[in-house]
């Protein structure tokens, strides 16, 4: 059972880029990183996905270092639309006995 | 655009009664996940399923929750009787095996037990 840690908040200008760094120590051997964005009254999105290494799409980037006891996500150049929570998940959803564990989420606030 | 639908999306009703969530994964996926969230807890895993069978349902109390999936296209959650505090909005969402953590998840229902 992979369990994440990341801050509870943070804020940021628009424009600027945007790290937020999840930490999970006990993560096991065939488990994903994988982020979450999520708006008031809507589900979770699924932002991006990664298992070593680095990861880049169209909306952000994950890093992940070669222990894989963290990563970090990435929004470049943030807008107010970014405001949200963003949630660090861990696991393997095809593991028979895996328990996918969502943390308390990071909210971000972007300000003018 | 393939989605998760939900219903109802809204739901208030008196504890003890009988309250039945449904949830229609997209096409094609074999898991689905019923989250809870709230304030307090966050979003809570209560149960998924693959290929129809359900492999854990562990975060979901067994007295008074019932979870399945009578068909591919249909999954419920099922709460008798209500209590007030299972106020929450449930979530559901599906995804593939095979492509790690990638689920999409449904609107939601808000559940209010009075």
């Amino acid at each position: 059972l992979a369990k994440t840690t990341q801050p509870i908040s943070m804020d940021s200008y628009e424009g600027q880029e945007v790290n937020i760094t999840c930490s999970h120590n006990n993560i096991a051997t065939n488990d994903y990183i994988t982020w979450y964005q999520q708006f008031p009254s809507q589900g979770p999105r699924f932002i991006i996905q990664g298992y070593k290494t680095k990861v880049t799409n169209e909306v952000a980037s994950l890093f992940i270092p070669a222990d894989r006891k963290s990563s970090t996500l990435s929004l470049p150049r943030v807008s107010l639309s970014d405001t949200a929570v963003y949630y660090c998940l861990v696991g393997d959803m095809t593991g028979t006995a895996s328990k996918l564990t969502f943390g308390t989420g990071t909210r971000l606030q972007v300000t003018l | 655009d393939a989605r998760v639908t939900q219903t109802p999306r809204d739901k208030v009703t008196e504890m003890g009664q009988e309250v039945t969530m449904r949830c229609q994964p997209i096409l094609g996926h074999n898991t689905v996940f019923w989250y809870r969230q709230t304030m307090m807890q966050g979003l809570e895993l209560l149960a998924y399923f693959r290929n129809r069978a359900p492999l854990d349902d562990s975060g979901m109390p067994k007295d008074r929750f019932s979870a399945e999936m009578p068909d591919a296209t249909l999954a419920t959650l099922k709460i008798q009787p209500s209590e007030p505090r299972d106020s929450a909005v449930y979530f559901c969402a599906s995804g593939s095996s095979g492509r790690g953590n990638e689920q999409f998840f449904g609107p939601g229902t808000r559940l209010t037990v009075l």
